[in-house]
């Protein structure tokens, strides 16, 4: 079963727009959600994480927004740019044990 | 970039033969990840290693089996494949009290015809 839904699988956003992908899940043990962004031909990389009891957390032109009573969690990137454009993935972490469960992703393109 | 190397990148095997992908750290990180990445699914835990000679199964475990015997290198291995295998796989790496923050590989793009 997949237990972190995101939306929507592939995105075309303006340069200077705003990007924005949401994600869903159901486990409430979960208790670390980070956002990996991966390029064509590369591994995923961290681009930032939250903990449940943080409503926000921006690291530059990147926030994640946390609702834990609705179960979502969302990306926005600011002032999109064309070197944006990558296959993101939100994911939750268990803790005990390290692992993490990915959302399906979302194919991000900036248009000059 | 972490230190992680993944060989080999590339490999076209036939169906119903074995297949060993190897995966090389010099971190000295305690936990190691096999993922495989197929379109539409994102990324999906095939097995993981807490320790040397400790394993656990993921979520996509039939089929693949593993390995580790050094901290260093962590083996996923196929014993017989089939097309179904063919796959991006990725292996990671996390530090003890980091598990969301897992470094990657480059992959190897495997093909089972």
């Amino acid at each position: 079963q997949q237990q972190v839904k995101q939306s929507p699988q592939s995105l075309i956003v303006q340069k200077g727009g705003i990007s924005i992908i949401n994600c869903a899940y159901e486990n409430t043990a979960f208790d670390y959600f980070p956002w990996y962004q991966q390029f064509p031909g590369k591994g995923p990389a961290l681009l930032i994480a939250i903990r449940p009891d943080v409503s926000e957390k921006k690291e530059g032109r990147f926030t994640i927004s946390f609702n834990k009573s609705a179960k979502q969690f969302s990306l926005h990137i600011m002032d999109s740019q064309p070197g944006d454009s990558a296959t993101y993935f939100c994911a939750a972490s268990y803790n005990q044990g390290g692992k993490l469960i990915f959302g399906q992703g979302t194919e991000l393109s900036v248009k000059p | 970039d972490a230190g992680i190397t993944q060989s080999p990148r590339h490999k076209v095997t036939e169906t119903g033969t074995p297949v060993t992908l190897r995966c090389h750290q010099t971190e000295n990180h305690r936990y190691m990840y096999w993922y495989r990445q197929d379109p539409g699914h994102g990324l999906r835990l095939i097995h993981y290693s807490y320790g040397v000679k400790d394993t656990d199964k993921g979520e996509v475990s039939d089929g693949y089996s593993v390995s580790r015997s050094k901290t260093e290198d962590f083996l996923l291995t196929l014993e017989s494949a089939t097309s179904s295998q063919t796959s991006v796989y990725f292996c990671a790496i996390s530090d003890n009290g980091r598990s969301y923050e897992q470094y990657f590989g480059p992959g190897t793009r495997l093909t089972v015809t």
